[in-house]
């Protein structure tokens, strides 16, 4: 089992529609995790820490936590074009482990 | 602020030549890690630099080094290059492991 998981997608939305992306992780005592964005051709862009369960809102985006199930859910809300992107979930153990990444796509 | 600022953007380098990339992290961070992309491989882990010693490494070959110097400022070599070294890499630093901030990357190709 790998320690940080994703569903690759691709993943398809319509332009305002909410995108849902997931990730699952293996170590329980984890206790900090991070949604990062990298639209193609460019370096990773820090969108959204959490560390405690439950939800935290900023903007359109939303990040769920869920220690008791081990899995981090990052929502986007009126999805945009713009939020075409391959969007990474990550877990500090020292170094960060990253996800494989959830491709989204948004379609006018 | 300042963002984390690597040098140079891009490079073309032959096989057998050796490289070194550089990474000025954000001011006050004084840990830094190096990832390597390349694509359908995701972000690679290559090591990871606190106060000028390597706190963590990846699992790549010799080749691959990196050194801190005591302004947290970074370096990374990769000798004796390989066609399988073209890669965009990733100088990430932070204030203590945690949350990580990107730079624009360095995009090296090996011909």
């Amino acid at each position: 089992q790998k320690e940080v998981e994703q569903n690759s997608g691709p993943l398809s939305v319509p332009e305002g529609a909410i995108a849902s992306l997931n990730c699952t992780y293996s170590d329980r005592g984890s206790q900090s995790f991070f949604w990062y964005r990298q639209y193609s051709g460019k370096s990773p862009e820090l969108i959204m820490s959490i560390y405690s369960n439950g939800d935290k809102e900023d903007g359109r985006f939303t990040a769920q936590l869920n220690k008791a199930s081990q899995y981090v859910s990052l929502l986007i809300r009126d999805s945009q074009p713009s939020d075409s992107a391959t969007y990474l979930c990550a877990v500090p153990r020292g170094k960060l482990i990253f996800g494989q990444g959830t491709e989204l796509s948004v379609k006018p | 602020k300042a963002g984390v600022t690597q040098t140079p953007r891009y490079l073309i380098k032959t096989r057998g030549q050796q490289v070194t990339l550089s990474c000025s992290p954000i001011s006050g961070h004084r840990s830094v890690s190096w990832y390597q992309q390349t694509p359908g491989q995701g972000l690679q882990f290559l090591f990871e630099y606190f106060s000028e010693t390597q706190r963590n490494k990846g699992n790549f070959p010799g080749r691959f080094s990196g050194r801190q110097f005591s302004n947290s400022r970074s370096e990374m070599n990769v000798s004796t290059l390989e066609l399988g070294d073209s890669a965009l890499y990733l100088c990430a630093s932070s204030l203590a492991g945690a949350e990580a901030f990107f730079g624009q990357g360095t995009r090296l190709t090996v011909v």
